[in-house]
């Protein structure tokens, strides 16, 4: 069972936005910063977001990441068919001193 | 380009062990945290273990501490995960993972990213 919780699925047609929203605790969402990352089936995973709201070189604006108090969120607007993957947050636990991640999310474009 | 090659993947009987690789290129390995994820079929990702940069540090996820050990050979550009008593459980692709900022002491509290992931090396624990 994730620390962190997503909604299994998110899905809308193409050119339209989703949000998938990440749930965690004062121990980690709260108190460290929030990576996002894109997995799609036999590959590994691409980093998305990192430091709540950074993106990586090469990463499109379609994607934004943001963090308030024990909840982040990630936008993808403008979406297109290659967005379908899953999707899952990650961050730092200070209790447990170990990495979490969410429980992931499945985008479906319509 | 940056490249990390997981090695030493296979199959083997619950209460066996086995030893992960990786092999890391393009960057200054002695420069940045790594970290094991993990995955088991059909379930989503499980972060595993770290090592600092210096390898001065090392965290686990409870349900591998004491039978999992994460080390580094800087001047090999080199990652390890030895794996002890390994459960059913254990089975999953693990991935080895690079840290996205240079010199992290302190994990997610100024910053957190893994930035460049491996392709994944398959462990398979048989009962």
């Amino acid at each position: 069972q994730s620390v962190l919780t997503q909604p299994p699925s998110v899905s809308a047609a193409p050119g339209q936005k989703v949000t998938i929203y990440c749930s965690g605790s004062r121990s980690d969402i709260r108190n460290n910063y929030v990576s996002w990352y894109q997995h799609l089936p036999g590959t590994g995973p691409k980093l998305l977001i990192y430091d709540n709201d950074k993106r990586p070189s090469g990463i499109p604006n379609r994607f934004s990441g943001s963090k308030s108090g024990t909840s982040a969120t990630l936008d993808i607007t403008g979406l297109q068919a290659g967005d379908e993957a899953d999707y899952y947050c990650g961050t730092w636990h200070s209790s447990l001193s170990a990495g979490v991640f969410g429980s992931g999310t499945k985008v479906t474009v319509l | 380009q940056v490249q990390l090659v997981e090695s030493g993947g296979g199959v083997v009987q619950s209460g066996g062990s086995l030893r992960l690789s990786c092999a890391a290129s393009g960057f200054t390995f002695s420069d940045y945290g790594m970290h094991w994820v993990r995955q088991v079929p059909g379930k989503g990702l499980e972060w595993a273990a770290l090592v600092l940069f210096d390898g001065s540090n090392k965290y686990y996820v409870d349900s591998v501490r004491g039978r999992f050990t994460i080390s580094r050979d800087n001047s090999k550009n080199t990652l390890y995960l030895q794996m002890n008593s390994l459960r059913v459980e254990d089975t999953a692709v693990y991935y080895c993972v690079k840290d996205k900022h240079e010199r992290v002491e302190v994990p997610g509290h100024f910053s957190y990213g893994m930035d460049v992931w491996g392709q994944g090396t398959t462990v398979t624990v048989s009962s």
